[in-house]
């Protein structure tokens, strides 16, 4: 079946960058677009960007632009979201999400950035 | 950046109707910004409701449906139960490929 395996939980320092993966299974990698959204707790969801997988294409949201990168691998069927420069409130669960109209998401990754 | 206002929260009676809205401070919505409907329970990812304004998926109910209503994206909820308590979250494309969330409406079946 369709499924987005996203790597584990992450706790870093503010100042630090971190790296979130997102496994794809169950359809073909390359056909959809793969977009990141984070929750922070008791917030709204946040639209961050996403990747034309087929050809590497990237857009961001203006909030984001100049710290979050989003890349793939797609021999590895797997997409990525860098996130440098963290702050405390980046402290926020980072959602993968693809698929037919965005019919599948990952299972959330927790990034906590304290000192 | 556009914001996109939704009601903080509302409640329904079970078998209930309600309606949700999706507003666009750039104007009124339209198909064109291809609207979007996620259900999110405590604890768990969201889940795609209805996209396009109004179209679903193999899983949403129908009791679920999405439309254009006076300017604003809508889902109706027809005949609510107590399962579709949970909070729910408009999504929004604009020009130049840019997307944006609403602040999410708590529906509460009480």
């Amino acid at each position: 079946q369709v499924q987005l395996v996203q790597s584990g939980a992450e706790v870093k320092k503010p100042g630090a960058s971190v790296k979130v993966s997102c496994k794809a299974s169950g359809y073909s990698f390359s056909t959809y677009a793969m977009h990141w959204v984070r929750q922070a707790p008791g917030q709204r969801l946040e639209w961050m960007g996403w990747i034309h997988v087929g050809n590497g294409n990237t857009k961001y949201s203006q909030k984001f632009q100049g710290r979050v990168t989003i890349t793939r691998d797609t021999s590895a069927s797997t997409a990525y979201m860098e996130l440098i420069s963290l702050r405390s409130e980046d402290t926020a669960v980072y959602y993968c999400v693809s698929y037919k109209a965005l019919a599948a998401w990952g299972q959330g990754t927790l990034v906590t950035v304290s000192s | 950046q556009a914001v996109v206002t939704q009601e903080p929260s509302l409640t329904v009676s079970p078998g209930g109707t309600v309606t949700l809205t999706c507003a666009s401070s750039t104007g009124a919505v339209t198909g064109g910004q291809y609207p979007y409907w996620f259900q999110q329970k405590p604890g768990q990812a969201p889940k795609t409701l209805i996209y396009d304004t109004n179209k679903k998926h193999s899983w949403t109910p129908a009791r679920f449906s999405g439309s254009l209503l006076g300017g604003k994206a809508a889902l109706t909820l027809s005949g609510a139960q107590p399962e579709d308590e949970a909070e729910y979250h408009c999504f929004l494309s604009y020009n130049g490929g840019g997307q944006v969330f609403g602040g999410g409406t708590k529906l509460t079946v009480l």
